[in-house]
């Protein structure tokens, strides 16, 4: 069955240091791969948009990366902030699925 | 910020009512969808509509209906509100790119909903 993988697990770091979250995925042909964060009782907020055939994008602080072999992405936040605080998800379009399918988030809290 | 608009933002209502979620967007936006979503759990895909006149059943099953009457409006309704309805449900929508797919979502501040 297809599956997207983020940990369940908080996690929590300290301001300043960079913040890496990771999404796994399997069986899924992803076109496209997108990170939204979430902030409690709001809707996700579109961040970054990576393409099946791009290695790394970039958006100020934020980093993704994108591993067709591994089936994986990792999302980096850079000199973190408390403001950084949040639920970011992953999200992929696949060929065939046509719709965008989401991970169950992975929570960042940024200690100050 | 997103011009995408949920009403009412938080309903507790009890069962058999009916009720209407609604969701505007301002953006011209073809493409609209409706998520249901639970803590901590993943967006789950209830309906989609890619133009007026055009609605789609996602991948959750669900009982409830949406129309596509005018581009910027998908209302969602639950003909008779059980407890199993209660969530947050979240709609988005996005533009309808030429080769499709990876386009990306607008979400407006979604509606929590609790049936007694």
């Amino acid at each position: 069955s297809q599956k997207i993988e983020q940990n369940s697990e908080a996690l929590n770091i300290q301001e300043g240091k960079t913040a890496t979250l990771t999404c796994n995925y399997t069986n899924y042909s992803p076109a496209y791969l997108q990170w939204y964060r979430q902030d409690p009782g709001r809707g996700p907020v579109f961040l970054l948009l990576i393409r099946e055939n791009e290695k790394e994008k970039r958006k100020e602080r934020l980093k993704v990366t994108f591993d067709t072999t591994l089936k994986q992405s990792l999302f980096h936040i850079t000199a973190s902030q408390p403001a950084d605080s949040a639920t970011y998800l992953c999200a992929l379009w696949a060929y065939g699925n046509n719709r965008l399918a989401f991970g169950k988030g992975n929570q960042v809290v940024v200690i100050p | 910020e997103a011009d995408i608009y949920q009403t009412p933002r938080y309903l507790v209502i009890g069962t058999g009512k009916k009720i209407t979620l609604e969701c505007s967007q301002t953006m011209g936006h073809d493409k609209m969808y409706w998520y249901q979503q639970d803590p901590g759990m993943e967006l789950h895909l209830i309906h989609y509509s890619y133009g007026v006149n055009s609605t789609e059943k996602g991948d959750l099953s669900s009982e409830s209906t949406v129309s596509r009457i005018r581009t910027e409006h998908f209302p969602l309704t639950l003909e008779s509100a059980r407890p199993s309805h209660t969530s947050q449900y979240l709609c988005a929508s996005s533009e309808r790119r030429v080769a499709g797919g990876g386009e990306t979502q607008y979400f407006g501040p979604g509606t929590r909903l609790l049936v007694l």
